[in-house]
């Protein structure tokens, strides 16, 4: 099994419509992060996570909120997708600096595509 | 400017080549680095770290400058597998540990 595994692994929906994208890890990190890549625009930070009762937002939040269920988990929602949110989003843990690993992680990817 | 900037390419090689690429980042205080490599439409994983005294790895030499602020790498002896995009990591550690990630440097080998 995958270290970090993210569902679904693609979807497309429509203006509107709520869509969570989900990413589990079995690595044991502090740290979780949700990133979408564009074209030419390289990975933009939505959200990040340094343990459960910790999130805070990155360079492109808006339109996106995050839930930290549990160590492990670290969901990304739309509440209201518009089409230029379509993307690849990227799920992806790390250590924190202090245990000497701070190598990033990424789960597969999300290809979402909003109509 | 950018945060971490990287000529996006793409560099074509052909097969046994030479090819080094560079990465700039704006921020003196920058603490580590690291080459990811991204096939199309798959994950970044990571390449290799970059160490202050520069560091090897087979066929790949990562080296940092940091009176200049930028990293490199250079790939010798080119081979078709080494087609992908190679993006720079650069982290800043604080409250937030940044990590900035640059745009990425594609690279075709073609035979």
């Amino acid at each position: 099994d995958a270290d970090v595994t993210q569902t679904p692994r693609n979807r497309i929906t429509k203006t509107g419509k709520r869509i969570m994208l989900e990413c589990s890890q079995t690595k044991g990190h502090d740290r979780m992060y949700w990133y979408r890549q564009d074209p030419g625009l390289g990975l933009r930070l939505i959200y990040y996570s340094f343990d459960v009762k910790d999130i805070n937002k990155g360079e492109i939040s808006d339109g996106y909120s995050v839930s930290r269920q549990a160590q492990a988990k670290f969901s990304l929602s739309l509440e209201s997708a518009i089409p230029n949110q379509t993307a690849l989003y990227f799920c992806a843990t790390t250590q924190s600096p202090s245990s000497g690993a701070n190598v990033l992680t990424f789960g597969a990817g999300s290809r979402l595509t909003v109509l | 400017r950018k945060e971490v900037e990287q000529d996006p390419g793409p560099f074509n090689v052909p097969e046994g080549a030479t090819v080094a690429f560079n990465c700039t980042y704006s921020n003196s205080a920058s603490q580590s680095f690291f080459w990811y490599r991204q096939d199309c439409r798959k994950e970044p994983k990571l390449l290799m770290s970059v160490y202050s005294s520069g560091n090897e790895d087979g066929r790949f030499t990562a080296q940092l400058n940091r009176a200049s602020q930028y990293i490199s790498l250079l790939i010798r002896d080119s081979k078709l597998s080494d087609s992908a995009t190679y993006l720079c990591v650069v982290i800043d550690y604080g409250d937030t540990d940044k990590l900035i990630f640059g745009t990425g440097t594609r690279l075709q080998v073609f035979p």
